[in-house]
């Protein structure tokens, strides 16, 4: 049981680059979510998933897409890299009000 | 809007000593859950406790306690006789329950240091 495992752990981008954030969850949540983490700051939420087909914005949406084809994977896409997304980024699935947490990736934009 | 204040930045205390994390919320929802998580150097979040908005009681894990009080909107947290593992950022968060969705709203965290 590996429970929420995120990918890749470390990458540098350049300004206007494309990325996936990979998030994979093996607990047959439905819930899930993605987070980031400034420097010195507590998590806001970019975007959460009730289930296949359905997601909803968080806090800070702008500049990132999700989908949610399959119970298991919520990937979050950026579209045009920009220095302002430099952060971690925390992906998590829920069940009865608890959270799991993936390890975080890391993402910087140069 | 809901929001989450941890006045407390930094804390730094000697090995041993006891420190209270301060963790005051606000929200309009009457059900609410309340978590501490704890984020160590390596980066992870380990989860510490969650507390819902009708269990005012307080908590004890071996050498952590929460103090909830609704009528302050205040969740703090004692470590007592604090180790150097417990150095840390601490996160108190706060989210609504509405239709299962746990979304959290975080405070700003509280870098702990414990010196030796």
């Amino acid at each position: 049981n590996a429970g929420v495992t995120q990918t890749p752990k470390f990458r540098i981008l350049k300004i206007g680059q494309s990325m996936t954030l990979q998030c994979t969850q093996d607990m047959n949540h439905n819930y899930m979510y993605w987070y980031r983490q400034d420097p010195g700051m507590g998590l806001k939420l970019i975007y959460y998933s009730v289930g296949a087909g359905i997601t909803d914005k968080g806090e800070v949406p702008n500049g990132y897409n999700v989908s949610r084809s399959t119970t298991e994977d919520f990937p979050l896409r950026l579209e045009l890299a920009a220095p302002s997304q430099t952060s971690v980024y925390f992906c998590a699935s829920s069940y009865e009000n608890e959270l799991f947490f993936g390890e975080g990736s890391r993402l910087t934009v140069l | 809007a809901q929001k989450v204040t941890q006045a407390q930045t930094e804390i730094s205390v000697v090995e041993k000593e006891d420190v209270t994390l301060d963790c005051v919320y606000e929200t309009r929802d009457t059900t609410y859950y309340l978590f501490w998580y704890k984020q160590p150097p390596s980066g992870e979040l380990v989860f510490l406790i969650r507390r819902n908005s009708f269990d005012e009681q307080n908590e004890i894990s071996g050498r952590y306690s929460w103090n909830f009080q609704k009528s302050t909107s205040s969740f703090n947290f004692t470590i007592t006789a604090s180790q150097v593992v417990d150095s840390a950022v601490y996160f108190c968060a706060l989210s609504e329950a509405m239709r299962g969705a746990q979304k959290l709203v975080f405070g700003q965290g509280t870098r702990l240091t414990i010196n030796p």
